[in-house]
This record gives structure tokens, sequence and C-alpha cells, in this order.
């Protein structure tokens, strides 16, 4: 099984609410990731847990908030995100952020701004 | 600096032929590298990998081929299907690193014409 399952796989929010956009695996993964897409573009790192600690943190602003309660579950805290924060939002998990460990995408979470 | 590219945005290949997906990358420390197939509405999956010390390595119809002299990968899938269609990106991971940091490509979408 390698299966990741993001919720939801549709989401629309209006520039004051908050959200949370939620991911989870039973692969006995150590490394968690979250990614974000645009149409037509490559999926863009944004965050990286391991072990369950933040290892990478690639700029991404505040309103952006990432948590890992556990080795099984990552979440994405949302909070006064802009227009141009639409995107799909991809979580990934692998066995560990070592070399040659393949990371599993789970479907994504399609987010609209209004 | 680091990057990884692919040649042609779009490939349009007849069923039952054979398809060849290139992609050049300009960091000569890279160590391993990655093809992921993402078909319209799912999250980015595993194809096939290839470490540095290989120059080719295949799977279930797919092959990949590492030039390192030209710093050139390709994908070649053999007796393409319509199950084929999606986008494909290579991808990267940074260096010799243990961050699980994955560089893509900017993707090439693949079209099976029956």
């Amino acid at each position: 099984d390698t299966e990741v399952t993001q919720t939801p796989k549709h989401l629309v929010m209006g520039m004051t609410n908050k959200k949370s956009l939620k991911c989870e695996q039973h692969m006995g993964h150590r490394a968690m990731y979250w990614y974000k897409q645009k149409a037509k573009k490559p999926p863009e790192l944004m965050f990286v847990y391991s072990y369950e600690k933040l290892s990478i943190n690639e700029s991404v602003p505040s309103r952006f908030s990432p948590e890992c309660p556990n080795s099984s579950l990552l979440n994405l805290h949302l909070h006064a995100l802009q227009p141009e924060d639409s995107a799909l939002y991809l979580c990934a998990s692998s066995r560990t952020t070592g070399l040659k460990n393949i990371q599993y995408f789970g479907a994504g979470t399609r987010l609209s701004v209004l | 600096g680091e990057s990884v590219g692919l040649h042609l945005p779009t490939l349009s290949v007849q069923e039952g032929d054979n398809s060849i997906i290139n992609c050049a990358y300009s960091n000569s420390a890279s160590d391993y590298f990655i093809w992921y197939k993402q078909e319209s509405g799912k999250g980015p999956q595993f194809i096939i990998d290839i470490r540095s010390n290989m120059d080719k390595r295949q799977g279930q119809r797919v092959t990949v081929l590492l030039n390192k002299t030209v710093k050139h990968l390709s994908l070649q899938i053999a007796a393409t299907q319509p199950g084929d269609s999606a986008v494909y990106f290579c991808a990267e991971i940074s260096g010799s690193s243990n961050t699980g940091k994955l560089i893509f490509g900017q993707g090439t979408t693949l079209q099976v014409k029956p």
C-alpha cells in the first residue's frame, strides 16, 4: 500500500477564512512534505517534516502554517490567503529524507481563494 | 545553479509507437533522478528511478537512460497506450543532501493518438 490520503479534495475559501488541509499515510514513513502546484507547472516544495520536526521551510509566507501532530498526519493551516494562493496542494511522504527514498504523493487538494 | 528541465513541453505519438521524453539537468553533482507521471486530477505517480552510478534501468515497458557526460536523462515508453497520456516530470534529489528536497523539471505532456 503506497497511499497518501488528502482531504478535502476541493476547497473554496474567502480571504478572511481559516481552513485546514489534511494528509494521512499509514506506510510508516517518517518524512512528509507539502508542495504547491500551479496549473501547467511542476510541484514546488513548501515544507519538509522529518520525524515530526520541521526541517525545511522554503520561505513560505506565514499565512501557511504546517503542523505534524504525529508520524501519520500532516496538516496545513490556512489563514488570510490571497487569490494568488489558489493552486493544487500536494502532500507526499517517504520512508526518510535520505537519498533514494521515493516520495509518494496524494491526489491533492484543489484550493480556490475568492 | 541547480535546475532540471525538459526539452519539449508536448509530445504527440501514435498508439503502439515508442515514446521518448527527454530531460536535461545542470548540477553535475546530482546523484539520483526520478521520473513521475501525473494524470489529470491526480498527484504525481512514481514511475522509475536511477542513480548516477548507472547508465540504464528498465521497468515494465519503461526504460530510463542517463548520460552523465552531457547531463541528459530520458524516459522511453514502449508500445505507448492511451493510458500513458499524462504529464511526465523528471526530478532530481538536491545534490548529496539528505534533506529530501526534490527538484522537478517543467514537465512534458504526452498525448497518445488512437
